[in-house]
């Protein structure tokens, strides 16, 4: 069974610069997040998807940040425009439904920020 | 914001010693999970405890919960260098995930 796919691996940017992050859940998860790991700490959950819903986007910064979960499967994070202090790795998870608590971790997008 | 809190932050051991991880937390729960994160195979989810359970056993992977403390501990009986990783509790409210700091774990041979 393939696992959550997230690409590119890695992304080099100038500041102000746009960026996007994509993601392919394992199939037939219903329930989609993002997270914003630091150097040093854990995740820090970005935004939750339940098919095409987002269900919690409070820890979104949305004055630059938006994702959006076509037809409830892949999803895209964009980052617009980037900031320094966004240089971060930018991890994907999903998970069988909101209730199923087990989640699946891609490999993340190692973003930095020049 | 970080829920969880590891104790401690980094921890080297030798191969075959045993590693406990503590994990501390604020709020009230569902469950609380821990994951592990290495660099070749990202994150991994290894044991969720619920938060009407004291302890869970898992292979070589012992957890316990004390909600009265607000705190979870981690137990890997007779480690090996493949166990060198950053170990995460991760507690569970309302479905929402959220992190603690993390314990960095360093196994020699």
């Amino acid at each position: 069974e393939a696992g959550v796919v997230q690409s590119p691996r890695y992304k080099i940017i100038e500041k102000k610069q746009p960026v996007a992050f994509w993601c392919n859940p394992i199939s037939g998860h219903n329930t989609l997040y993002w997270y914003r790991q630091n150097l040093g700490q854990g995740p820090e959950l970005l935004i939750r998807y339940e098919n095409e819903e987002a269900v919690d986007d409070s820890q979104l910064p949305k004055d630059r940040f938006s994702a959006e979960r076509l037809k409830g499967v892949d999803s895209t994070l964009k980052i617009q425009p980037a900031e320094l202090g966004d240089s971060a790795v930018y991890l994907c998870a999903s998970s069988l439904a909101l209730g199923y608590y087990e989640q699946f971790f891609g490999p993340g997008t190692r973003l930095t920020v020049l | 914001s970080q829920q969880g809190e590891e104790d401690p932050q980094a921890l080297s051991i030798q191969e075959g010693e045993n590693a406990t991880m503590n994990c501390s937390y604020k709020t009230s729960i569902n469950n609380l999970q821990w994951y592990r994160q290495n660099s070749g195979r990202g994150l991994v989810h290894l044991i969720l405890i619920r938060s009407n359970e004291r302890e869970k056993h898992s292979g070589r992977l012992r957890v316990t919960l004390d909600t009265s403390k607000k705190s979870s501990s981690l137990l890997i009986t007779a480690s090996r260098a493949a166990d060198t990783a950053s170990y995460f509790c991760a507690t569970v409210d309302g479905g929402k995930l959220t992190f603690g700091t993390g314990t960095r774990l360093q196994v020699t041979l």
